[in-house]
Order: C-alpha cells, then structure tokens, then sequence
C-alpha cells in the first residue's frame, strides 16, 4: 500500500510557466515533508521541504504548500526554466517504532520544461 | 571528495556471482541508508544504519547483506541474485533527527544476468 502517492507520472510545461506538482498521503503519523529532484545517472538531491506544522514554505523559485486536512502537499516552480527538467519525489518523514527517522518517497513526477 | 560516493557506478552480475556494492560518505552523518530504485517503482528502503547499528531490515531477502564497519563506510554484500534484483541502488546518509533531510549517493546501476 503506497503511503505517498503522485499520480502524475509526468508533467510538461513552457518555460517561464508556473510547473505544479502534486502529492498526497495516507498516514497522518508523518511530520516532515520533503522534495527531492533527480537527474538522470545522478542521486535524488534535496530540494525544500515543510513541517507538517507549517502550510508554506518558500526557497527562491521554490514554494511548497501543505493541507494536512486534504493529506495533500504540493510544489510550486514558478518561473519554470528548462534546467529544471528531472524528476521530482515527494517524500514524508516521520518516527517511526524504534526511535528512528523514516522516510517513504512516492513513484515521482517527471518534469519536462519546454523552452 | 566530498558528499556521498557509490562505487561501482556499474555492475554487471550473474546469478552465481558474489560482488559487492561500497558508499562512503564525507559530511559527518550518523545513520546510513540502502535503498533501491525499480523501474515504475516509489524508492524502496532497504537497510537502515544508525551509529553503526542496523535499526530496519526491511523484509529484504538474505542474498543482500549489508555491513556498516563505521558511521562513514556502508558496504552492500551480493550473492546469488535474481534477474529481478536489477535495480539502481542507491545509499544515503544523514543526521539522524526529525526533519534532517538525506543526502544521496549517485548510485549503482546493477543488472543481473
């Protein structure tokens, strides 16, 4: 059962658009929320990421948004420049039996900036 | 070197070999991961090392085996793998606290003959 689910396996938007993507969530014992980008022959990197405290986080061209009661978080990219094509992951945090951080990283949504 | 570095990039095996996969990682981090990335597939973690203590064995099959010999150097034993062990498999370090974001290798690509 996938705790963190993007449902758009790809996304295509023009240069200087706002790219919108999209994730939500199942279990509520998740704290954290993270989004990760990822280069072909290269790891995931981090990218921003929220506490569940929170609703908005801004870094630059990069704004995540958090509704804890719809379970749904999105990122905002705006504007969208063709660098930015990669994949993006959505991630959820939370401790977990044990004492430990875990994290949970959803399929992820490839991004496609058009110049 | 800094960040975290995978070795091999590649790996090419068959099912009767025994090779083995190294991360090490240069920022001070006191938990280690392995992960691994499948085609069509959320990133599945694998193997959990906090202070050199294996804290989550997440259900994998015993022809992994990993080996953590301290908080900078995490190792990946193969051997007997499948075909469906083809895989990018993936090691991360980090802090080990809430909110603590986790910094990823670049992986080995590893293709099971």
């Amino acid at each position: 059962d996938q705790q963190v689910k993007q449902n758009s396996p790809s996304l295509s938007v023009q240069e200087g658009r706002i790219s919108i993507l999209n994730c939500d969530y199942t279990n509520s014992m998740f704290d954290y929320f993270l989004w990760y980008k990822k280069y072909p022959a290269e790891g995931p990197t981090f990218l921003i990421s929220i506490s569940s405290i929170k609703d908005k986080n801004e870094d630059g061209r990069f704004t995540v948004f958090l509704n804890k009661s719809a379970k749904h978080l999105s990122l905002h990219i705006v504007p969208s420049q063709p660098g930015d094509s990669a994949v993006y992951f959505c991630a959820a945090s939370g401790r977990w039996a044990g004492g430990y951080q875990k994290v949970t990283f959803g399929i992820g949504t490839k991004l496609q900036v058009i110049p | 070197e800094t960040g975290v570095t995978q070795t091999p990039r590649h790996l090419v095996m068959g099912m009767t070999n025994k090779k083995s996969l190294k991360c090490e990682q240069h920022l001070g981090h006191n938990a280690m991961y392995w992960y691994k990335q499948s085609a069509k597939k959320p990133l599945e973690l694998m193997f959990v090392y906090s202070l050199e203590e294996r804290v989550e064995n997440n259900s994998v099959p015993s022809r992994f085996s990993p080996e953590c010999p301290n908080s900078s150097h995490l190792f990946l034993h193969l051997h007997t793998l499948q075909p469906e062990d083809s895989a990018l498999y993936l090691c991360a370090s980090s802090q080990e606290r809430v909110g603590e974001t986790q910094y990823f290798g670049p992986g080995t690509r590893l293709l099971v003959l």
